[in-house]
Parts: C-alpha cells; sequence; structure tokens
C-alpha cells in the first residue's frame, strides 16, 4: 500500500482565499484523523472520522474550518477564509478499526497563508 | 480526561552515547501508550507501543521503553545514538478499550540531536 496520500505537499495563499486539502487514507482503514501541528500549540486533533462518519470535531478552531469525507478513500479539510494564523503543518492519519489506536500519518500539507 | 508531558522540548546527546526521552502521563484508566517518530519534512511514524503484558517493550531502530505504573512514566531509551536518530519525538497516550474509541492524545515533542 502507498500510505496515506496527502495533496499538495506546499500550499502558499493570500489571506480571504479558500484553502482545500485534501486526504486518502490507507485502503481498510476505517478512522481517519486530520492534525494541525505548529511550533506553538504542537500537534492539536481537528477532527476524527468513523466509516465516513464525523465523531468528534471539538477541536476544530472555529467555523472558518470544515471536514468531509464523501467516501471511504477520499477526505477533505477546508479552510475559508484562511488567515496567516493558520499557517500550520496540516497532517492526515488513518487506522484500522481493529487497532483502533495505531494511526499511520501521511507527509502533511505546510499552508502558508500571507 | 489523559493528557502526557514530556520533558526537555529539546535533548541532544553525542553519538554513541546513551538517549533517555522522558514522558509522563495521566490516565483514570489503565492507558495504551505509545512513542512516535518524527523525522524532518515527514509525518509520525509509530516507534513502539505499549497495550497490556510485558512492560519492557521493544521497538523499532534500537528503542525501547518501559511501562511504570507507579510512576505513571513511559521513558523511551536507546543504548547507543546514532547520527540517523536526529528526530522530533512524540509520546501519546490513549483510554484503550476501557472508554472506546479515544483518540489519541499527545505530548509536545522532544527533538533529539546527536553530535558527532
Amino acid at each position: 500500500d502507498a500510505g496515506v496520500i496527502q495533496s499538495p505537499r506546499h500550499e502558499v495563499t493570500e489571506m480571504g482565499q479558500e484553502v482545500t486539502l485534501r486526504c486518502k487514507p490507507i485502503s481498510g482503514h476505517d478512522y481517519l484523523f486530520w492534525y494541525r501541528q505548529t511550533m506553538m500549540r504542537g500537534l492539536e486533533l481537528l477532527i476524527y472520522f468513523n466509516n465516513n462518519v464525523p465523531i468528534d470535531d471539538s477541536g476544530m478552531p472555529e467555523d472558518r474550518f470544515s471536514a468531509k469525507m464523501p467516501n471511504a478513500s477520499f477526505s477533505t479539510l477546508k479552510i475559508q477564509p484562511s488567515e496567516p494564523r493558520d499557517s500550520a503543518v496540516y497532517f492526515c492519519a488513518s487506522s484500522q478499526d481493529r487497532d483502533y489506536n495505531e494511526q499511520f500519518f501521511g507527509p502533511g500539507t505546510r499552508l502558508t497563508v500571507l | 480526561a489523559q493528557s502526557v508531558t514530556q520533558l526537555g522540548s529539546h535533548v541532544s546527546v553525542s553519538e554513541g552515547a546513551l538517549v533517555l526521552l522522558r514522558c509522563n502521563y495521566s490516565s483514570s484508566v489503565p492507558p495504551y501508550l505509545f512513542w512516535y517518530v518524527q523525522y524532518p519534512n515527514q509525518g509520525l511514524q509509530l516507534l513502539l507501543k505499549y497495550t497490556t503484558g510485558a512492560t519492557l517493550v521493544k521497538g523499532i531502530n534500537g528503542f525501547e521503553a518501559e511501562f511504570k505504573k507507579s510512576e505513571t512514566s513511559f521513558h523511551l531509551t536507546k543504548p547507543s545514538a546514532h547520527m540517523s536518530d536526529a528526530a522530533e519525538y512524540f509520546c501519546a497516550v490513549s483510554d484503550g478499550p476501557m472508554s472506546g474509541n479515544t483518540p489519541l492524545v499527545f505530548g509536545k515533542g522532544t527533538r533529539l540531536s546527536v553530535i558527532a
């Protein structure tokens, strides 16, 4: 398996623009997680899905952030409108239902909002 | 709720020296404990984990960690550091099967530097 795939790897945008980050989990994994990593706050869980259904979105910082998982092989994290403080590395991770807690991480998307 | 404290945001060791990265956790139930490693510009990857059974857990690349319930600790060690061990290390905890599907809680990470 190719592992968790994220795109784009780097994104530079201007304040106010919409940003969409994409993730393809490992085939057969029933859980998908979105994290944000910054120097100041470390690694934060934003939202996670089980069988395409959002389970806990309490980590989503505000209404500008939204996430969807239309099918088992694709998820998006959208920021609209983006702000400079959203600059961070965003990771997607997936895990199997049977061994839920062992998460496999993608390479991340480095987002810079100017 | 669970929490994780990693003592020392940056640890520097000489090549060949002992590596010791400290992790203390807080959990109301028997925890699952994990160490992840993050190399530059990459995602996190699992180094080792403790769920049940033997409290000394061996992982990849010669690392091991010992679960000490009385000390609520899960420190990561390696007898001899190699230059390739330079990375960021994250300790994580979950409540395991006792409270259903609880997400991992990560510590803030410890950056390991290895000096030649």
